[in-house]
């Protein structure tokens, strides 16, 4: 089983931060990193998939980044809002035989606080 | 609408009687995989399929059945559930590689008694 590791694994924040979460995976057979949000009740919904060593991404006010050279990614939220609450995962196929196989990390979840 | 459908939604069953959870895309996706949610363990890759007739194990395959003989669909077959198959249960489909990411089913709450 492919180790992909999230932190934290739990944050709050107040309304307005701005706020940051790793992923790490391995750095070997790298194929794609994806991030979710995953909100209580409901399914979890794609934010990215990247899969170039430097990638960047953005989506209204969340953006990630991509280091595949030494296995990680970061997910930035500016101005976090309480919509925004929600449990953050990050999936890769890094290290396996197969784009198919996908990985999930444990997931940050994110409390913001009006 | 684009969707992944799955069901039942909720099956309360007993211990070794045959299920099959159904999963259905109608984006014309080739990748379709089944995914299990426990406390504590997150989201585990049961099987996926890159495309008709092509089946693959994930991480957690044991006492689960796949298969792919049209593109649309893509059921989980368990065929003799016991208790530690007690989850909730997602199936998702994307485009074959990269692209927009998976796109996941409601889920389905699975208890085995």
């Amino acid at each position: 089983i492919l180790n992909v590791e999230q932190s934290p694994q739990s944050l709050h924040v107040q309304e307005g931060d701005s706020t940051n979460f790793t992923c790490s995976f391995p750095s070997s057979n790298f194929y794609a990193l994806h991030w979710y949000r995953w909100e209580t009740a409901k399914s979890p919904e794609a934010l990215f998939v990247m899969t170039l060593n430097g990638d960047e991404k953005k989506k209204g006010r969340i953006s990630a980044t991509l280091n595949t050279k030494e296995g990680y990614s970061y997910l930035y939220i500016k101005g976090s809002q309480p919509e925004d609450s929600a449990t953050y995962l990050c999936a890769s196929n890094a290290g396996g035989t197969s784009y198919g196989k996908l990985t999930f990390g444990q997931g940050t979840i994110l409390t913001v606080h009006p | 609408e684009a969707q992944v459908t799955q069901n039942p939604r909720y099956l309360i069953t007993v211990t070794g009687k045959k299920l099959t959870v159904t999963c259905s895309q109608n984006m014309n996706h080739e990748y379709m995989s089944w995914y299990r949610q426990d406390p504590g363990l997150g989201l585990r890759q049961i099987y996926y399929s890159m495309n008709v007739e092509v089946t693959d194990k994930g991480d957690v395959p044991e006492g689960y059945k796949v298969s792919r003989k049209e593109k649309r669909n893509f059921p989980l077959i368990l065929e003799s559930p016991s208790p530690n198959q007690t989850s909730l249960y997602f199936c998702a489909s994307s485009l074959s590689r990269g692209g927009r990411g998976e796109y996941f089913g409601p889920g389905t709450r699975l208890t085995v008694t």
